[in-house]
């Protein structure tokens, strides 16, 4: 078990251009999630898929985010025409869902995006 | 939706001491209650959680109790250590819903050698 890593760890970009962000899982975890956090507040729920299938999907999420997860191991978020309030950490976690209690996601390093 | 609320913000002790770090919720379906603690430049670390068919939870230094009548969680830590330092999230969620988490905006905790 390495638990959930997440390239890059860290990307400067600048204003409209596109980023991709990848994130793998705890082998076997079935649930991925992604969040974004900024400075001095908690992490936000952006979505989440269980398998391949995105279950749901945040407000925040405008139309410029798109994550795929397409064989039900990785996941990639993308975000287009970048925005400066788009500058936040970008965190993985996954769990493994199972019948009865809640699931316990397991979170990764993070991705630092600074858009300049 | 889930509205989490943590207090205090920023906590200071002195080494050995306790600290105490409060939650509220609102959403009466939240069952499953976990905390997260995050150093600098790094992801949340899970340090315990507690589901709602349980009052208390205790794991050495750590302890988490609930009351879900009151929609209260709170974190205890004892025998505080410099390396206790750091900021400390609550979360709530449902796994009806997903099980995608709610959390409070962290507390700072500084322990003074």
């Amino acid at each position: 078990d390495t638990g959930v890593s997440q390239n890059p760890r860290h990307k400067i970009t600048k204003r409209g251009q596109n980023v991709t962000f990848r994130c793998d899982p705890i082998s076997e975890h079935n649930r991925l999630y992604w969040y974004r956090q900024t400075l001095g507040q908690g992490p936000e729920f952006l979505t989440y898929f269980q398998n391949e299938a995105q279950l749901e999907k945040s407000r925040l999420l405008s139309d410029r985010f798109s994550a795929e997860r397409p064989k039900g191991s990785f996941s990639t978020l993308e975000i287009q025409r970048t925005e400066q309030g788009d500058s936040a950490m970008y965190l993985c976690a996954s769990s493994l869902s199972s019948g009865g209690s809640t699931d316990t996601q397991y979170f990764g390093p993070g991705t630092r995006l600074t858009v300049l | 939706g889930e509205n989490v609320e943590q207090h205090p913000s920023t906590l200071s002790v002195q080494e050995g001491d306790s600290a105490v770090i409060k939650c509220t919720y609102s959403d009466s379906a939240s069952n499953y209650f976990p905390w997260y603690k995050q150093e600098l430049g790094k992801g949340p670390q899970l340090i315990i959680d507690i589901r709602s068919n349980v009052g208390e939870k205790k794991d050495q230094r750590i302890a988490v109790t609930l009351n879900k009548t009151a929609k209260h969680f709170s974190l205890h830590i004892t025998e505080t250590q410099p390396e206790d330092s750091a900021v400390y999230f609550c979360a709530a969620s449902i796994r009806l819903r997903g099980g995608k988490s709610t959390f409070g905006d962290g507390t700072t905790l500084t322990v003074k050698p």
